[in-house]
């Protein structure tokens, strides 16, 4: 299958200062990029979907200046967490499409601690 | 949009029976609906999918079924082994690609040794 390569896999930050996240399609045009958001025991919630070239869509209740996401190009999407607070602080996965199949590539992950 | 329910959220079985979990979905436009295992830390692994035009697909220990008409599929693990641990996701999705998956809560299974 696929391959979705995210990075990096644990960061811990302070209070205020911003991450960055990059999730790279390694032998695949991502068309299309998820950004999911995983606190501890529940489920992947959407964040933003991202299409290459365009303004991320971002789902109800997630603040798109505080999650800035970038898809400059057809393998690379990238999400900053902008002034990163302690309740910041999850399990950041990112999944991408090919856009001619139905399968979801999700990348490794990235646990985010704030402190 | 889209709203998946799953249950149970735990659930536990004696190593060598059968694990079952359901989950119904509201958006009658969904059409594909991958099941994942996700362990602890780490990135949900698609176990198996199956598409609106099919109503059972089998994978060795692992079975889907679909029910369109009642809006809900089910996923069926027989012979249980200890690494059956993990919790498992259903999803449901409409059309192909492009498009966003919507997640269910999750199922915490154990196999009991």
């Amino acid at each position: 299958g696929a391959v979705v390569s995210q990075h990096p896999s644990r960061v811990i930050c302070k209070s205020g200062t911003s991450v960055k996240i990059e999730c790279r399609s390694l032998d695949f045009q991502a068309t299309t990029m998820f950004w999911y958001r995983q606190f501890p025991k529940q489920s992947l919630m959407l964040m933003a979907t991202s299409n290459e070239g365009s303004k991320a869509t971002y789902e109800q209740g997630v603040e798109k200046d505080k999650f800035l996401i970038n898809h400059a190009s057809l393998t690379l999407s990238t999400l900053t967490v902008t002034s990163a607070h302690p309740e910041d602080s999850s399990f950041y996965i990112c999944s991408g499409d090919r856009g001619v199949s139905t399968e979801a590539f999700f990348g490794q992950g990235t646990r985010l601690t704030v402190v | 949009g889209e709203n998946v329910e799953q249950h149970p959220s735990t659930l536990s079985v004696q190593e060598g029976d059968s694990a079952v979990i359901k989950c119904t979905y509201s958006d009658s436009a969904s059409n594909y609906f991958p099941w994942y295992k996700q362990e602890l830390g780490k990135r949900p692994q698609l176990i198996i999918d199956i598409r609106s035009n099919v109503g059972e697909k089998k994978d060795q220990r692992i079975a889907v079924t679909l029910n369109k008409t009642a809006k809900h599929f089910s996923l069926h693990i027989t012979e249980t082994q200890p690494e059956d641990s993990a919790v498992y996701f259903c999803a449901a999705r409409a059309n192909f690609g492009n498009e966003k998956l919507t997640f269910g809560t999750g199922t915490r299974l154990t196999i009991i040794p």
